[in-house]
């Protein structure tokens, strides 16, 4: 089992440039997350899908949009990338469903620079 | 959300036992407990989760307080390996979201 994909894996973008971040999982799980982190900091969730078809924003959204693509995929695009996207954005997925004791299962991450 | 208070960070001796300590007095009757653990230059990995009872796996122990306002993740020997950032998250009211702090940095001493 490949766990959590997350592609690519560094990534160096120009101010104003766009990219997708893809994520896939091979687990059957129902929920998907996109979290980023700072140089020092915690974990911040960017968005989280609790099902195919449905999206919500989390703590820190403005700046980005995603995609639950199919159960297996959830995709974050940043459509004009500024030097304060520059971080390290984490995919996980998790079982899910109430009461809500699933781990949660992180991809490797993928390192992005905003010049 | 329940609110977590955990320590910047702790010191250990290798093959020591290891007591992080983690407050969440606003947490909710449902809440699980959870622990990750984000090794450096790695994404969080799982560690342990509980909601009343002590749990045990093979990686740690979990204590949870009577009241629940607190519990202890604890690692019976640690080692070089356990030098980490651990996080401490009670998960349930907010439902799907997982939200992490800034957690207790690990430094494990040879």
């Amino acid at each position: 089992n490949a766990g959590v994909t997350q592609t690519p894996k560094f990534q160096v973008l120009k101010t104003g440039q766009s990219m997708t971040l893809q994520c896939a999982q091979d687990m059957n799980h129902n929920s998907m997350y996109w979290y980023r982190q700072d140089p020092g900091m915690g974990l911040r969730l960017i968005y989280y899908s609790a099902s195919e078809g449905t999206t919500d924003k989390g703590e820190v959204p403005n700046g980005y949009n995603v995609s639950r693509l199919n159960k297996r995929e959830f995709s974050l695009r940043l459509e004009s990338a500024a030097p304060s996207q520059t971080s390290v954005y984490f995919c996980a997925s998790s079982e899910e469903g109430f009461p809500y004791n699933s781990p949660l299962h992180f991809g490797n991450g993928t390192r992005l620079t905003v010049t | 959300d329940a609110k977590t208070t955990q320590p910047n960070s702790m010191e250990s001796n290798e093959e020591e036992p290891v007591h992080l300590p983690c407050n969440h007095s606003t947490i909710s009757g449902t809440d699980y407990i959870h622990w990750y653990r984000q090794l450096p230059s790695q994404g969080p990995e799982y560690v342990i989760h509980g909601l009343t009872s002590n749990v045990n796996n093979r990686m740690a122990s979990l204590a949870i307080a009577e009241d629940r306002k607190s519990s202890t993740l604890i690692l019976h020997r640690a080692t070089l390996r356990d030098a980490a950032v651990y996080y401490c998250i009670p998960r349930g009211s907010t439902g799907n979201q997982f939200y992490f702090g800034t957690g207790t940095s690990l430094t494990v001493i040879p």
